[in-house]
């Protein structure tokens, strides 16, 4: 059964540095998305991407987040300066197509990023 | 704010059916009711999802009222594996200038299936 892979599994870097975690979204899918999850809190949207280019944000995603697809297979979040409350599961997903409601959306399985 | 409603905690017999409530009273025609599952700190796993009719797969069924005012998620023999958190998403069509599909996540209900 396909599925969405993260790269890397945990990532721990120091405060103010950049990081790029890595997502390989479903292959015939379209539309794709990242979360994030602070320990012990609820799963938050940050930003929806299709077309190759963002299609919404939320206000999470301020100018220190960018998301790019560098070729046909890659999705990746980068964090320009990590800041001490970046630390959290940041998660991929991906649909089909887009605005469908009937659309399932699949996660990968997430990044651990913990920042020192 | 996430559209539902669901109670924080459930606690279910080993081989038992467990059976998980959510309210959605302000669901529009054309929002889907989806469940997903969150076991410790992994992504989030689809379950299922239905507009109106019920619906059944390999993993659960999922019983909605006929006024789409509230729906169960039904694990028929629940397993120590299914101990989980466990989120009903309402999910619709893209709105211009409103959400496009991403889902929002309430706290859930977390299920302790218990031997």
């Amino acid at each position: 059964e396909p599925e969405v892979t993260q790269t890397p599994s945990h990532q721990v870097t120091q405060m103010g540095q950049e990081v790029i975690l890595r997502c390989v979204p479903i292959s015939n899918h379209l539309y794709f998305y990242w979360y994030r999850q602070i320990l012990g809190q609820k799963v938050e949207f940050l930003v929806s991407f299709y077309n190759n280019e963002i299609s919404e944000k939320s206000e999470i995603f301020d100018d220190q987040f960018s998301v790019e697809r560098p070729d046909g297979s890659n999705f990746t979040l980068k964090i320009r300066s990590t800041k001490l409350e970046d630390s959290a599961m940041y998660f991929c997903a991906s649909t089909r197509i887009r605005g469908v409601g009937s659309e399932t959306q699949y996660f990968g399985p997430g990044t651990r990023l913990l920042v020192l | 704010d996430a559209k539902t409603t669901q109670p924080p905690s459930m606690d279910c017999a080993e081989g038992r059916a467990a059976n998980l409530p959510c309210n959605h009273s302000t669901i529009s025609g054309n929002e889907y009711v989806y469940w997903y599952r969150q076991i410790h700190s992994q992504g989030p796993q689809y379950i299922i999802h239905g507009l109106k009719n019920n619906e059944t797969n390999e993993m659960a069924s999922l019983i909605i009222t006929e006024d789409r005012k509230s729906s169960t998620l039904i694990l028929p023999h629940a397993t120590l594996r299914d101990t989980a958190v466990y989120y009903c998403i309402v999910r619709g069509y893209m709105n211009y200038g409103g959400s496009q599909g991403n889902l929002i996540f309430g706290k859930g209900t977390k299920l302790s299936v218990k031997p």
